[in-house]
């Protein structure tokens, strides 16, 4: 079973651009969800899919926004990026929606916004 | 609205010592509750949650965690503090209100080692 992975590790950016990054869920997982970390905080949830379809929403722009493909892998979008932008950008995927599943978190890519 | 607060941004303890990592939480209805932790330039790895069994968790590499619905905690101790313990740790709530489970972490703590 390999676990979650993400490209690119590291990314910087400037200030009105716009960023595509990914995200590799374990094989037969239904659902990715995607956190913002900024520096010195918790996770902050970004949106959810499940099978390919929006499942959630967190207090996050439109500018954000997100893809989940049949073949497990996923994208963020962010769209005229902030200064506030720049954070460890963490995806998470779990088998459905139930709270006992597990979210295997992969290890991140540091987003750095000029 | 869930909630959750950690005292104290860092912990310091010295090897082999109790480590103890607090969170409260707040919630309308019987909580989610969940530990994390998060080594440099890594994801976040479970250590354990809470689902409405056991007040008494027990979660990876010696950690446990104690539900106490009175007062609103969910504190992770370890009787004996490892230098590879040092880490960022997470504490998390998720109610299902709106019909999701979407958690809600805390700021986090960064434990200190000492040898």
């Amino acid at each position: 079973e390999t676990g979650v992975t993400q490209s690119p590790t590291h990314l910087i950016k400037t200030r009105g651009q716009q960023v595509t990054l990914r995200c590799s869920s374990q094989s037969g997982h239904n659902t990715v969800s995607w956190y913002q970390q900024a520096l010195g905080q918790g996770p902050q949830f970004i949106f959810q899919y499940y099978r390919e379809e929006e499942n959630g929403r967190g207090n996050f722009p439109p500018r954000f926004s997100g893809l989940q493909f049949p073949n497990y892998s996923s994208e963020l979008n962010v769209n005229a990026l902030e200064l506030d932008d720049s954070a460890l950008y963490l995806c998470a995927s779990s088998l459905g929606l139930e709270m006992t599943d597990t979210q295997y978190f992969g290890p991140g890519t540091r987003l750095t916004v000029l | 609205a869930q909630s959750v607060t950690q005292l104290g941004s860092h912990v310091s303890v010295s090897e082999g010592a109790l480590v103890l990592l607090r969170c409260n939480y707040s919630s309308s209805v019987p909580p989610y509750l969940f530990w994390y932790v998060q080594y440099p330039n890594q994801g976040l790895q479970l250590l354990l949650k809470y689902t409405s069994a056991a007040t008494l968790v027990k979660g990876i590499n010696g950690f446990e965690a104690e539900f106490k619905k009175s007062e609103t905690s969910f504190h992770l101790t370890k009787p004996s503090a490892h230098m590879s313990d040092a880490a960022e740790y997470f504490c998390a709530v998720s109610d299902g209100t709106g019909g999701s489970y979407i958690p809600t972490f805390g700021r986090g703590t960064s434990l200190i080692v000492h040898p």
